[in-house]
């Protein structure tokens, strides 16, 4: 089935460092991939989306490019800040046809001043 | 404003009683989904409305319940809590479906059935 794999935390950083968080999926068929980050007391919002292969998303300074070759998602960031300090969770979305995001684990990130 | 809000953010419940838990959206979307999610666990898709069709999960078939008034309301409801009930519920809602269409989280209701 449709599954997601992702860095299992915590993961905690010194500000200025950089961040990878790792993302695999599983799918037999085209789907969109996402990243929503969830900070303390919120519900999970979108950070970036992208629907195609071999393209690239970014903001706010992360970045993640759908490679299909490796069915990955990798999360980076060049310099994390304190306030990055979240849970990061990789979505798979429309996947086998299916109207459900599938969602990883999450990787809790705290990054210290 | 792409708000979600759900109420309560808190709720104590009994076991083998019920649970109504509410949401709202203002952005005209068509769809409305609810998650639960427990610690350490990814969040699980429950049931979705498409406009006035619900749709609900195998596994959660029996389990929850759902009704859609209005394009802006949704509420989940559980019959009669048990303890495995206990977790944190996302009520989300997209413009669309299919997957492709971001969807808008509210904050969650957590849910502690004793």
């Amino acid at each position: 089935g449709d599954s997601v794999t992702q860095t299992k935390g915590p993961v905690t950083l010194s500000e200025g460092t950089s961040l990878t968080v790792n993302c695999s999926y599983e799918t037999k068929q085209y789907p969109t991939l996402f990243w929503y980050v969830q900070y303390p007391g919120e519900g999970p919002q979108l950070l970036f989306k992208v629907p195609k292969a071999n393209e690239k998303g970014s903001n706010r300074g992360f970045e993640a490019t759908y490679d299909k070759g490796t069915t990955s998602f990798h999360l980076q960031k060049a310099s994390v800040q304190e306030s990055d300090s979240a849970v990061y969770y990789c979505v798979l979305g429309g996947a086998s046809g299916s109207w459900q995001l599938i969602f990883g684990s999450g990787t809790q990130l705290t990054v210290m001043p | 404003d792409t708000t979600v809000k759900q109420n309560p953010r808190y709720k104590l419940a009994r076991v083998g009683k019920p649970v109504n838990l509410i949401c709202s959206q203002t952005m005209n979307h068509d769809t409305m989904y609810w998650y639960q999610k427990k610690p350490n666990q990814a969040p699980k898709l429950l049931l979705f409305y498409y406009d006035k069709i619900l749709n609900r999960e195998a596994d959660t078939f029996e389990k929850f319940q759902s009704s859609r008034p209005n394009n802006s309301f949704c509420s989940l409801y559980i019959g009669s809590a048990g303890l495995e009930y206990s977790a944190m519920y996302l009520c989300a809602s997209s413009r669309g479906g299919a997957g492709q269409d971001t969807q808008y989280f509210g904050p969650g209701t957590r849910l502690l059935v004793l």
